[in-house]
């Protein structure tokens, strides 16, 4: 399975854009890029996910490089509720698709008021 | 659709003790994922369906794990002899297909004194 990196933890302001970077430079080209996050004492909840062009939902946005070696996930606003671990998974596509998530250790994103 | 709902939230048992853990997909799905989260380790996948078929089962740490899926709308994790170091929250997720969104459940709290 491709690897992702990403920094173990970022802070950010209420109400301030948050950029959460990814790095994946092992990605193949039919890996899907996933966003999660878990917030504390939850399980993990579905951000975003993509391919090759830049996706928008009405929870953030996702930023892929032209070469698809790292991506960027946009939170436009942050608010206190947004704190949590943001994690970055590499999905297979293609016929080798097994369709599973493996989880690395996350960005810890604090917000502060 | 009432989401994965996974049973019973919270398990403490003696060590040796068999444990069974329980999870309904979301109806529909064809995907599903147990997933166990320590401080430790994170978050891991341990298991995961397809059309009620196991399909890898690469992270099962040992004989004393096994999973069923007898029907597209019940599984179950089971742990026996249960051991202090099974202690963990353990998850289950569903999706439609592949690629698209896993949901998941709240989690079991397994405690193993």
């Amino acid at each position: 399975d491709a690897k992702t990196t990403q920094p173990n933890s970022m802070e950010s302001n209420e109400e301030e854009p948050v950029h959460l970077p990814c790095n994946h430079s092992t990605i193949s080209g039919t890996d899907y890029i996933h966003w999660y996050r878990q917030l504390p004492s939850q399980g993990p909840e579905y951000v975003i996910h993509g391919l090759t062009s830049n996706v928008n939902n009405r929870m953030a946005s996702l930023a892929i490089a032209e070469d698809r070696k790292s991506s960027t996930l946009i939170l436009h606003r942050a608010t206190l509720r947004d704190a949590a671990v943001y994690y970055c998974i590499l999905s297979g596509g293609g016929s080798s698709n097994t369709g599973k998530l493996i989880f690395g250790q996350g960005t810890t994103l604090q917000v502060k008021p | 659709d009432a989401g994965v709902i996974q049973s019973p939230r919270h398990e403490v048992t003696e060590m040796g003790q068999e444990v069974t853990l329980r999870c309904k997909p979301i109806s529909g799905h064809d995907y599903l994922f147990w997933y166990r989260q320590t401080m430790m380790r994170g978050l891991e996948l341990l298991i995961y369906f397809n059309n009620n078929v196991p399909i890898d089962d690469s992270g099962m740490p040992e004989d004393r794990f096994s999973a069923k899926m007898p029907n597209a709308s019940f599984s179950t994790l089971k742990i026996q002899p249960s051991e202090p170091r099974d202690s963990a929250v353990y998850f289950c997720a569903s999706s439609y297909t592949r690629n698209t969104e896993a949901f998941f459940g709240q989690g079991t709290r397994l405690t193993v004194v």
